[in-house]
């Protein structure tokens, strides 16, 4: 089975400044796709990044961006210029035909 | 925006009761999810489901569990017998393609004592 594994389960940001959360994954295939879900106090899981693992290019989404390495099967997030509302629990995913596995999840603090 | 709703939002339920708890996916997604997340854990896949039938489950879904659209608009998901560590946060999630980002509900918290 495929796994997820984020390897930071907390990580602390000061306003305004850029953070990375790591995720790794395992999987012999080489189609699939790759997101990042945030999930906020209020519980529900909001997509924040999404990846095609056939495109080489880097997602990016305003101040979101991936580090896709696609050979070494890690799909970083960056967050620039870090917000209050950014605070959340991060979620990376993996997804190949009909079933998606969650990492472990990151808490991520910004500090004003 | 249209978004996936879920109803109640709590469940309380006694071990060995049956649960039903009910989604609306946006109206015109295809792929419809279920997901559990235990208090302070990962979100865990649990079954998906297009064209009537589950196309894949994972090893949490057992006979106790089954999933129904039994309407356009609902897609449900039954425990059968609750047990303890069936407790949880269920979230219902679809997607227009298979691929596609996956709107999540809000969740339905399931509180079996």
């Amino acid at each position: 089975a495929q796994t997820v594994t984020q390897s930071q389960p907390e990580m602390s940001v000061q306003e305004a400044e850029t953070v990375t959360l790591s995720c790794t994954y395992d999987t012999s295939e080489s189609d699939y796709y790759l997101f990042w879900y945030k999930q906020p106090p209020s519980r529900q899981m909001i997509l924040v990044i999404r990846q095609e693992a056939y495109k080489q290019q880097n997602a990016t989404e305003n101040r979101f961006s991936v580090n896709f390495q696609k050979a070494a099967k890690s799909f970083s997030l960056k967050i620039s210029d870090s917000q209050l509302g950014d605070a959340a629990m991060y979620f990376c995913a993996y997804h190949n035909n009909n079933d998606m596995r969650f990492g472990a999840g990151t808490r991520l603090t910004v500090k004003p | 925006e249209p978004e996936v709703t879920q109803t109640p939002s709590h469940q309380v339920t006694q071990m060995g009761q049956e649960v039903i708890l009910r989604c609306v996916p946006i109206s015109n997604h295809l792929y419809f999810y279920w997901y559990r997340q235990i208090l302070g854990q990962k979100v865990e896949f649990l079954v998906s489901f297009y064209n009537n039938e589950i196309s894949e489950k994972s090893e949490i879904f057992d006979d106790q569990f089954s999933v129904e659209r039994p309407d356009g608009s609902n897609f449900t998901l039954k425990i059968r017998s609750t047990k303890l560590e069936d407790s949880a946060m269920y979230f219902c999630a679809s997607s227009a393609r298979v691929f596609n980002e996956q709107y999540f509900g809000p969740g339905t918290r399931l509180t079996v004592t």
